[in-house]
């Protein structure tokens, strides 16, 4: 099944902006919404944008989001300490019977 | 509130089976598509099996003929029954519900799966 790309680390020193990316295909970034996860050590992912670039309640505006084609990017700004977490991006891909496609994940680490 | 609440998982030898449960709270379940993505030690996120508002199903190759999902919406339960177990479905089982109406996702805590002898 598809892959989704993204870069295995990031790093960022506090007060810094980092972005992480997500490179899909035409099946999966290109034709569907684009949701990123947020997980910290030793707990589950948590909902951090759905639907491209939206923030849910409780969310900070230090993250936003963007999608273009078949890629999409994640923006942290104002780096802080909790911040250092695992990203995920995933979206549907509509090929094969139809399935939800996760990018390998991004390590971010505040230097 | 919206709670997600796995159960089910332990040690199971290879080509056991086993069945997940996930009950979910402070939702009107039947909007709500749910699936299972699993997580083993060290891993990624890796999506297994959903199920959809009208039941519709969808599964990750490797998951197909051996896993079936299922959904009771009296119950407010989503479950995933695995069979034909290998090391390789060795991994933590998060339910996640999507609501289909506002688009927010919530994850549970997990259920630890391991398959070995």
């Amino acid at each position: 099944q598809s892959v989704m790309t993204q870069p295995p680390s990031a790093s960022g020193t506090p007060g810094q902006r980092v972005t992480i990316s997500c490179s899909g295909s035409s099946s999966n970034i290109g034709s569907n919404v684009v949701t990123w996860f947020q997980q910290l050590p030793g707990a589950a992912p948590k909902l951090l944008i759905y639907e491209n670039n939206q923030r849910p309640s409780g969310v900070t505006d230090r993250f936003s989001a963007s999608k273009s084609g078949t890629s999409a990017s994640l923006a942290i700004s104002g780096l802080q300490s909790e911040d250092e977490a695992y990203y995920y991006c995933a979206a549907w891909d509509n090929s094969l019977n139809g399935f939800w496609v996760f990018g390998g994940g991004t390590h971010l680490t505040v230097l | 509130e919206v709670q997600l609440v796995e159960s089910g998982g332990g040690l199971v030898q290879p080509e056991g089976s086993l069945r997940l449960s996930c009950a979910a709270s402070g939702v009107i379940f039947s909007n709500y598509d749910m699936h299972w993505v699993r997580q083993a030690t060290g891993k990624g996120l890796e999506w297994v099996s959903r199920i959809g508002v009208a039941g519709d199903t969808n599964y990750l190759d490797s998951a197909r003929g051996r896993f079936t999902i299922s959904r009771d919406n009296g119950k407010n339960h989503v479950y995933l029954q695995m069979n034909s177990l290998t090391a390789g479905d060795t991994a933590v089982y998060y339910c996640v519900g999507f609501d289909t109406l506002s688009a927010l996702l919530y994850w549970g805590q997990g259920t630890l799966v391991t398959v070995s002898s």
